[in-house]
């Protein structure tokens, strides 16, 4: 039981590039989050799914897209990657919208 | 606007001190407030408060919600070496959509 997982770890964009990051559980979860964590920021929420077949915007979705594959699987797409998308994202999931949500280990993406 | 505010942000501590934890917030609707331990990489899941469970209790970590003044702590007893971390709070403002909001979080560190 991996519980949810990320792909790649690390990650190196030059402006303009675009690139997937991919996140998968095992647990059977309805609901999966992507987050971006920045110095002094906390996390903050770019797109959710609350199940499957729905996704939705969250405090920072501006060049961002997101699909929810089937149940177990989410990606976050950045088109044209930007300096400002340097950051930690990580991805989460929880049984439902209102059940404590667990996180995957994160991917570090450096934007130059 | 909805936000979490978390103090100190930094915080420096030697093992067997005790340590307070601050979590404030002002949302439009509250359904629960979460703690999570960051250390090197995915946040773990500590406690859930709501409001039919407004204190919890972990060994040396326990944590109560008061939503009259709409905060919230964390305490660790005898800390250890293995508490440095970064804690984070969120709030849950919704119930049914997991769009959690997270406070800046706190560095603490324990010296030996």
């Amino acid at each position: 039981n991996a519980g949810v997982t990320q792909t790649p770890k690390f990650q190196v964009l030059k402006t303009g590039q675009s690139m997937t990051l991919q996140c998968a559980q095992d647990m059977n979860h309805n609901s999966m989050y992507w987050y971006r964590q920045d110095p002094g920021m906390g996390l903050r929420l770019i797109y959710y799914s609350a199940s499957e077949g729905t996704t939705d915007k969250g405090e920072v979705p501006n060049g961002y897209n997101v699909s929810r594959l089937n149940k177990r699987e989410f990606s976050l797409r950045l088109e044209s990657a930007a300096p400002s998308q340097t950051s930690v994202y990580f991805c989460a999931s929880s049984e439902n919208a209102a059940y404590t949500q667990y996180f995957g280990p994160g991917t570090r993406l450096t934007v130059l | 606007e909805d936000k979490v505010v978390q103090s100190p942000l930094s915080l420096v501590v030697h093992e067997g001190d005790t340590v307070t934890l601050n979590c404030s917030y002002e949302v439009t609707n509250f359904r629960s407030l979460l703690w999570y331990k960051q250390e090197k990489k995915a946040p773990t899941f500590l406690f859930m408060l709501t409001s039919s469970g407004i204190e919890k209790k972990s060994g040396r970590l326990s944590s109560i919600l008061d939503k009259k003044e709409l905060f919230s702590i964390l305490n660790i007893t005898a800390t250890q070496t293995g508490d440095s971390a970064i804690y984070l709070c969120a709030v849950d403002p919704s119930g049914n959509t997991g769009k959690l909001i997270f406070g800046q979080g706190t560095t603490l560190q324990v010296k030996p």
